[in-house]
């Protein structure tokens, strides 16, 4: 079954640092995601990515963070200068819609740690 | 106040027993689904339930919604050790933008 697969699986970094966290969705999913995850808590949402722009983002998703689909295969989640706040489990997830009627598959994340 | 509460937050029950969990949300949906998180790995999809649909079954997993109460439940039947995880329910709006909110979970324990 094909999968969403994320790179890196643990990613360290020193607050300040930009950080870029990679997924390779399925194939032919047309609706990406990305979620965030602090220890213990709630999966919140980030921001969906559809057609090559932002569909929809959340409140945590301010100007330090950013979605990129370089190419036909990856979609990238950069954090430009990050906070000890940032440190979290991120999941990216693609779905073959985007109204919520057909599941989102996860990947199993990036744990990001910010020193 | 937040979308897709789910209680109990924690549940502990014995191999062989049901497991019932609940969700509450507060917005207009499309659907709800049922998310399954083992520890340390992605969600993954167990069923989703349309916003005209009272009732659905998969294998051992029954849900129900009741769109007057905005509320599901989770029903898990024979329960396994294996189903040991937390579980999620996720609404998705009909506000157009593919947002899909998660509630903050339930921790189910299954004791062999």
């Amino acid at each position: 079954e094909p999968e969403v697969t994320q790179t890196p699986s643990h990613q360290v970094t020193q607050m300040g640092q930009e950080v870029i966290l990679r997924c390779v969705p399925i194939s032919n999913h047309l609706y990406f995601y990305w979620y965030r995850q602090i220890l213990g808590q709630k999966v919140e949402f980030l921001v969906s990515f559809y057609n090559n722009e932002i569909s929809e983002k959340s409140e945590i998703f301010d100007d330090q963070f950013s979605v990129e689909r370089p190419d036909g295969s990856n979609f990238t989640l950069k954090i430009r200068s990050t906070k000890l706040e940032d440190s979290a489990m991120y999941f990216c997830a693609s779905s073959a819609s985007g109204d919520g009627n057909q599941p989102q598959h996860f990947g199993d994340g990036t744990r990001l740690s910010i020193l | 106040s937040q979308q897709g509460e789910e209680d109990p937050q924690a549940l502990s029950i014995q191999e062989g027993e049901n497991a019932t969990m609940n969700c509450s949300y507060k917005t207009s949906i499309n659907n709800l689904q049922w998310y399954r998180q083992n520890s340390g790995r992605g969600l993954v999809h167990l069923i989703l339930i349309r916003s005209n649909e009272r009732e659905k079954h998969s294998g051992r997993l029954r849900v129900t919604l009741d769109t007057s109460k905005k509320s599901s439940s989770l029903l898990i039947t024979a329960s396994r050790a294996a189903d040991t995880a937390s579980y999620f329910c996720a609404t998705a709006g009909n506000t157009g933008g593919f947002k899909t909110i998660f509630g903050a979970g339930t921790r189910l324990f299954v004791k062999a």
